[in-house]
């Protein structure tokens, strides 16, 4: 059973050009979360998809946006790229319905803007 | 709003020795709470976590944790550790996300570097 799954792994980007990171959530899950790692800080959340919609949005502003397709995956969209967008981004899934369970993360896709 | 504070950024410690990652939370509604390791360059592994009930919750590799409501705290214990128990360690609070299938959404402190030496 393959776990989350998330490309590309690593990528650089020249500063105002644009990003698309894509995401396969776990088997059986249908809700997915993106985070991004700053170096050195705690992973924050951006957004979360469920039934194809965006569901609650974390402070990040409007050049960041993702879309869920009907197979639950996932892409995350970045416009514009500034350096402070270099980051970690996680995507994360988990299973339909009750608070308990538990929220897998991939391995994330390294972006580096220059 | 829910916000989580780790207390140590840095913990060195020698192998076998224990070791205790505090954690401390602000949240106006119940809670759940988790530990997640980070090892070098990988994503974010659960290693334990509180939704109810004891409040001395062990998960995988030997770590505990106790979650303590009056002191606003969920401090993550390892009796002995290992050098391969070195990495990045993250409590989190999960909060509600109106709208979706209640899995919610997760808020992560900054992150405490648990550095094991031989």
């Amino acid at each position: 059973d393959a776990g989350v799954t998330q490309s590309p792994t690593h990528l650089i980007k020249t500063r105002g050009q644009q990003v698309t990171l894509r995401c396969s959530p776990k088997s059986g899950h249908d809700t997915v979360s993106w985070y991004q790692q700053a170096l050195g800080q705690g992973p924050q959340f951006i957004f979360q998809y469920y039934e194809e919609e965006e569901r609650q949005r974390g402070n990040f502003p409007d050049r960041f946006s993702g879309h869920q397709f009907p197979n639950y995956s996932s892409e995350l969209n970045v416009n514009a790229l500034l350096l402070g967008d270099s980051a970690l981004y996680l995507c994360a899934s988990s299973p339909l319905g009750g608070s308990g369970n538990t929220i897998y993360f991939g391995e994330g896709s390294w972006l580096t803007v220059v | 709003a829910q916000s989580v504070t780790q207390l140590d950024s840095q913990v060195p410690v020698f192998e076998e020795a224990p070791v205790e990652l505090r954690c401390n939370y602000s949240s106006s509604v119940s809670v759940y709470l988790f530990w997640y390791v980070q090892y070098p360059n990988q994503g974010l592994q659960l290693l334990l976590k509180y939704l109810s009930g004891s409040t001395l919750v062990k998960g995988i590799n030997g770590f505990e944790a106790e979650f303590n409501k009056s002191q606003t705290s969920f401090h993550l214990r390892k009796p002995s550790v290992h050098i391969s128990d070195t990495a990045e360690y993250f409590c989190a609070v999960r909060v509600p996300v109106h709208g979706s299938s209640n899995t919610g959404k997760l808020i992560f402190g900054q992150g405490t570097t648990l550095q094991v030496k031989p």
